[in-house]
């Protein structure tokens, strides 16, 4: 059975750092392609980020870019979401979903396993 | 960026039709995936790449993709359907993923 199971969310300060984790199982993991996608409170879905299953390619949303940062440790089973110069706006529940398969041609493919998801607070 | 248009929201008592719309510049042209969404739970897929059904969503929901708009159909709606529903799609022009505005489908 897939599981994916996100960790690191918290109550954080605007301007602040924080790191999230997606630990994958019950699948290869690095033959996947995985993503996180966000949900600020009462709101819709919102994509944040995508990344190969080597870990060489990486897309981001642009509200997004130059701030935050995935990446994987294929070797622990690891999703990463870096998380830097944190806004209010920021505050949401953080998803990692993957894809069904590693390579570019998958980027158009449903996302067909999803976390639970984190929340993250970013306030004073 | 690519955009996409769905209604907020839709109504529709049980045993009838819902029918959830995806606005998008010539979105005929691109895979098409729906999810739902109940509140307090994480997302599932119910149709992907317009028309397919993952295992074990039934039979009841579909999806068609043409010109402007993808659409879900679920068909004898039941009181567990009641949920928001979103679409996505991948933009390879700007390498992004983008999802619709969401829909929240009421039973009556």
């Amino acid at each position: 059975e897939v599981q994916l199971l996100e960790s690191g969310g918290g109550l954080v300060q605007p301007g602040g750092s924080l790191r999230l984790s997606c630990a994958g199982s019950g699948f290869t993991f690095s033959s996947h392609a995985m993503t996180w996608v966000r949900q600020a409170p009462g709101k819709g879905l919102e994509w944040v980020s995508a990344i190969s299953g080597s870990g060489d390619s990486t897309y981001d949303a642009d509200s997004v870019k130059g701030r935050f940062t995935i990446s994987r440790d294929n070797s622990k089973n690891t999703l990463f979401l870096q998380m830097k110069s944190l806004r209010a706006e920021d505050t949401a529940v953080y998803y990692c979903a993957k894809f069904p398969c590693d390579n570019t041609a998958c980027l158009g493919l449903a996302f067909d396993s999803w976390g639970q998801g984190t929340l993250v607070t970013v306030s004073s | 960026s690519y955009v996409l248009t769905q209604p907020p929201s839709v109504s529709v008592a049980p045993g009838q039709t819902a029918t959830v719309t995806c606005g998008g510049t010539d979105i005929g042209s691109y895979s098409v995936h729906w999810y739902q969404q109940k509140p307090g739970q994480a997302p599932v897929l119910v149709v992907l790449d317009d028309t397919n059904r993952p295992s074990g969503i039934p039979e009841r929901f579909s999806g068609s993709n043409s010109e402007n708009t993808a659409t879900l159909t679920i068909s004898r709606v039941e009181a567990g359907d009641e949920a928001d529903y979103y679409c996505q799609l991948w933009d390879s022009r700007s390498d992004h993923v983008v999802f619709g505005g969401g829909t929240k489908l009421t039973v009556l």
